[in-house]
């Protein structure tokens, strides 16, 4: 078990839809990133925060918006989703924004969202 | 931009026998970090190995080393005395020590280990 929470686990929904997927970070890690694992794409990163502000922009498309709230969860909106958003979505946290190699990122388990 | 290739979709191993995964990588940095996953069927993502880039010694955990070629931009992954359980995605990423910190994932390759 890496620390890292992530709900829901399966998602379906259908096209156009909006949903959010959660995650909560290892127990004083700060920084969250989500990550993309789609068949065509592979690990894609999406977006990164750090102590509640947006650090990093990855492929994230205009569709997609996160957020880290002061209790350091995290939340990926995706919206008007269409059938090529289905994938499993990562989100990983480290202690600090980066540098040393004490900065490892741990993975939760992921959300697999479908798309129908 | 930083890019990974892992040219090897598919390989296969015996029980017990050596396997080497390939990695390749594009950058004009000269500090990075590298590193090896793997997930299983389970999909969860757990870190193998990790390499600083200006440490010349090859990084190695129990039957997991590297074999790190800085001038070459090579970073193959070595599994010793394979097992079963070794069976699984193995994904090769780089991290930039500036900017933004996120992993620059390769394509994977499968690993099959067969009895």
């Amino acid at each position: 078990d890496s620390g890292v929470t992530q709900t829901p686990k399966h998602l379906i929904t259908a096209t156009g839809q909006r949903v959010t997927l959660r995650c909560s970070p290892r127990s004083g890690d700060l920084s969250v990133y989500w990550y993309q694992q789609s068949l065509d794409q592979g690990l894609q990163f999406l977006i990164q925060y750090y102590n509640g502000e947006e650090r990093a922009k990855g492929n994230i498309l205009e569709r997609f918006s996160a957020q880290q709230f002061p209790d350091l969860h995290s939340e990926l909106n995706l919206s008007s989703l269409e059938l090529g958003d289905s994938a499993l979505y990562f989100c990983a946290s480290s202690p600090r924004t980066g540098g040393s190699m004490n900065t490892e990122a741990f993975f939760g388990q992921g959300t697999r969202l479908t798309v129908v | 931009a930083q890019t990974v290739t892992q040219s090897q979709p598919e390989m296969s191993v015996q029980e017990a026998e050596t396997v080497t995964l390939s990695c390749t990588y594009d950058t004009s940095e000269s500090d990075y970090y590298l590193f090896w996953y793997k997930q299983p069927p389970s999909r969860q993502m757990i870190l193998v190995i990790r390499q600083e880039a200006y440490k010349q010694q090859n990084a190695t955990e129990n039957r997991f080393s590297v074999n790190f070629q800085k001038a070459a931009k090579s970073f193959s992954l070595k599994i010793s005395d394979s097992q079963l359980g070794d069976a699984a995605m193995y994904f090769c990423a780089y991290r930039s020590a500036q900017g933004g910190y996120a992993l620059n994932f390769g394509k994977g390759t499968s690993l099959l280990v067969t009895p």
